[in-house]
């Protein structure tokens, strides 16, 4: 299947801890994303890679790293975790400027973390 | 980006057809209306996209005015599991920073 795939689903862990989530996309897109829906179900981006390269960071902590082994992949990395990154992580991904469907994001079924 | 304004919720029952407004007055020349549905427990999942006038596929129809200040998606004979989040987005040719507001929650019941 043509997918986002993302894992863990679902992540609990205590705080301080560091933990990683990690993204695949077989779609062959270029840009991969990573988004964050709180309790209140906001979903706010977090970062955008394009081929490799950071060109969103939005104001995230610098706890957060990710990490883009090739384009395929962007993983998620959170360090000294506390009770308020505790959310679903969305990862996404889109097509390449000026091609059908860069503007459009297909996302994966998202990553629960809970923060103890 | 334009910002959008839509209804927080709606609730509809099994069969009907729902329509959901959504308004986006500052909206750019290059700008396309697109629409996603999240479900409990899932992504949010691409349903349309348009530009101008009518567009329809197998999910829905998307009606954009011809001021383009505001679009109606509509879901035909909608099912209980039609039950999600619909969000209503403003984008031009990329998906960078792409703002989902709080979208439509539908409930729809027997």
């Amino acid at each position: 299947d043509t997918a986002v795939s993302q894992t863990p689903k679902y992540l609990v862990t205590q705080m301080g801890n560091d933990k990683s989530i990690k993204c695949e996309q077989n779609l062959g897109h270029d840009t991969m994303y990573w988004y964050k829906q709180d309790s209140k179900k906001f979903l706010k981006i977090m970062f955008s890679y394009n081929n490799k390269e950071l060109i969103i960071n939005e104001t995230v902590p610098n706890r957060f790293s990710p990490k883009s082994p090739d384009k395929a992949h962007l993983n998620l990395h959170i360090n000294s975790l506390e009770l308020g990154d505790s959310a679903v992580y969305f990862c996404a991904s889109s097509g390449a400027q000026g091609f059908a469907g860069a503007n459009v994001l297909t996302f994966g079924a998202g990553s629960r973390l809970t923060v103890l | 980006l334009a910002k959008t304004t839509q209804p927080i919720s709606m609730d509809s029952y099994e069969g009907q057809e729902v329509n959901i407004t959504c308004s986006h007055n500052n909206i750019a020349t290059n700008d396309y209306i697109t629409w996603y549905q999240q479900f409990p427990s899932q992504g949010p999942r691409f349903i349309i996209q348009g530009y101008k006038t009518k567009v329809t596929n197998e999910v829905a129809s998307l009606f954009i005015p011809a001021d383009r200040k505001s679009s109606t998606l509509s879901l035909p004979r909608v099912s209980l599991s039609d039950t999600a989040v619909y969000y209503c987005l403003v984008v031009n040719g990329t998906a960078s920073k792409l703002t989902f507001g709080t979208g439509t929650r539908l409930q729809v019941t027997l």
